[in-house]
């Protein structure tokens, strides 16, 4: 079984529609993250959750809205799409332990691509 | 914003040689962690090494911390072709994840 999965895997769309990426952790774990990757390489937090409640929200523009009906998922809502948009988004989650945060499993990437 | 730098940005090595990579960051951690990733796919953790550790071993691995100076370095000794990755350093501040610009190995064989 996957660890942490996220669909769409690829995403092509017209500028101004929204989209949705959906992403599931089977690992039990209480914090779960949405990061952006762009054609740099950077890897941008843009939100993080734990046990539901939204305990990060990075200077995204507010077209992004995440979504946690539970623990295990992690959903990601996108208005009004634009051109730098674009980028691979990616699903994280780990738990926390006495000394920090534990390892992120990251799920395979979303490649989004706004036309 | 980004919170650790790696250098450098890009590496080229011959198979059986050591790569070493540099990470600085900028505010107190709880951990600093090292991850991988191939290309096209998702990141995979390496090893996490806490605030009060200096140095941490897993199998060729060798990751030290040096939290005065706030940088950290990955050492892979005896570098395979299968290590063709880039290789991102990750900081733990109170469960905010924060990932430098990573470093693109290339390992020729």
């Amino acid at each position: 079984d996957t660890a942490v999965s996220q669909t769409p895997k690829y995403l092509v769309t017209q500028m101004g529609n929204d989209k949705s990426i959906k992403c599931e952790q089977n690992l039990g774990h209480d914090t779960m993250y949405w990061y952006k990757q762009d054609s740099k390489k950077f890897l941008k937090i843009m939100f993080s959750y734990n046990n539901k409640e939204l305990i990060i929200n990075e200077t995204v523009p507010n077209r992004f809205s995440p979504k946690s009906p539970d623990k295990a998922h992690l959903n990601l809502h996108i208005n009004s799409l634009e051109l730098g948009d674009s980028a691979v988004y990616f699903c994280a989650s780990s738990s926390r332990t006495t000394t920090g945060t534990g390892e992120l499993f990251f799920g395979e990437g979303s490649r989004l691509t706004v036309l | 914003s980004q919170q650790g730098e790696e250098d450098p940005q890009a590496l080229s090595i011959q198979e059986g040689e050591n790569a070493t990579m540099n990470c600085s960051y900028k505010t107190s951690i709880n951990n600093l962690q090292w991850y991988r990733q191939n290309s096209g796919r998702g990141l995979v953790h390496l090893i996490l090494i806490r605030s009060n550790e200096r140095e941490k071993h897993s199998g060729r691995l060798r990751v030290t911390l040096d939290t005065s100076k706030k940088s950290s370095s990955l050492l892979i000794t005896a570098s395979r072709a299968a290590d063709t990755a880039s290789y991102f350093c990750a900081t733990d501040n109170n469960n905010d994840m924060r990932f430098g610009a990573g470093t693109r190995l290339t390992v020729k064989p």
